[in-house]
């Protein structure tokens, strides 16, 4: 059964600093996703990765990665009250071999505060 | 439309009763999506659209729950004699073509049933 783990599960950030959240998968896969949910919001996609080593930015988030590890981090820079929202890993996979699904992490709250 | 919609953006039934919820994908978009999104978790995949067929069901947790996209646009999920356990946010989504070549799918801001 593939799982997709993140962590941390919530993290609270200083206005000004950086951070590092991680999405591990069980499986073979060379394209994870992340998105972004505001409360009460639609999933919003920010990176789409598309091969072992790839690496995106936008802004002060950077995403990576590493298929070999089966990880994927997400970097924030000098975090902003801007970027405190739920953020997503999903992994897609062929299921049952006739359509896709994105099985997702149980994502990262991310507050940050002055 | 601009991007994907879904109604009602809230609905409160008693259990038992029979609810549906609608899809408006993006126009254009063959590919539709239906995942369910427990509190605190995340989503979850039920069902999947290619043009008016359902391509793979096997996501849907039981027989009470059913799906259809007659016209290969808008999609409807029905549920029957709804349980507590069905409250949840469902959440709809669309990709261009899907059909295996696992494109960006972009969500809907979804339908938050609670089951009284």
């Amino acid at each position: 059964e593939l799982k997709v783990e993140q962590n941390p599960l919530f993290l609270s950030m200083q206005e000004g600093k950086n951070y590092t959240i991680y999405c591990n998968y069980s499986t073979t896969s060379d394209r994870l996703y992340w998105y972004r949910q505001d409360p009460g919001k639609s999933l919003e996609s920010l990176f789409v990765l598309l091969s072992n080593g790839a690496v995106k930015q936008e802004g002060r988030l950077m995403a990576s990665l590493d298929t070999k590890a089966r990880l994927s981090t997400l970097h924030i820079t000098a975090a902003v009250h801007d970027l405190s929202a739920t953020y997503f890993c999903a992994v897609d996979i062929y299921y049952n071999q006739a359509g896709t699904a994105l099985i997702f992490g149980k994502g990262t709250t991310l507050s940050v505060s002055s | 439309g601009a991007g994907v919609s879904q109604t009602p953006s809230n609905k409160v039934t008693e259990k038992g009763k029979y609810v549906e919820l609608r899809c408006d994908p993006i126009s254009g978009h063959t590919a539709l999506y239906w995942y369910r999104q427990s509190l605190g978790q995340g989503p979850e995949f039920l069902i999947y659209f290619q043009g008016t067929g359902a391509a793979d069901d096997s996501g849907l947790p039981n027989d009470r729950f059913f799906a259809v996209r007659p016209e290969g646009s808008v999609s409807t999920l029905k549920i029957q004699r709804t349980e507590r356990g069905d409250s949840a946010v469902y959440l709809c989504a669309s990709s261009l073509s899907g059909g295996g070549t696992r494109e960006t799918q972009y969500f809907g801001p979804g339908t938050r049933l609670l089951v009284l």
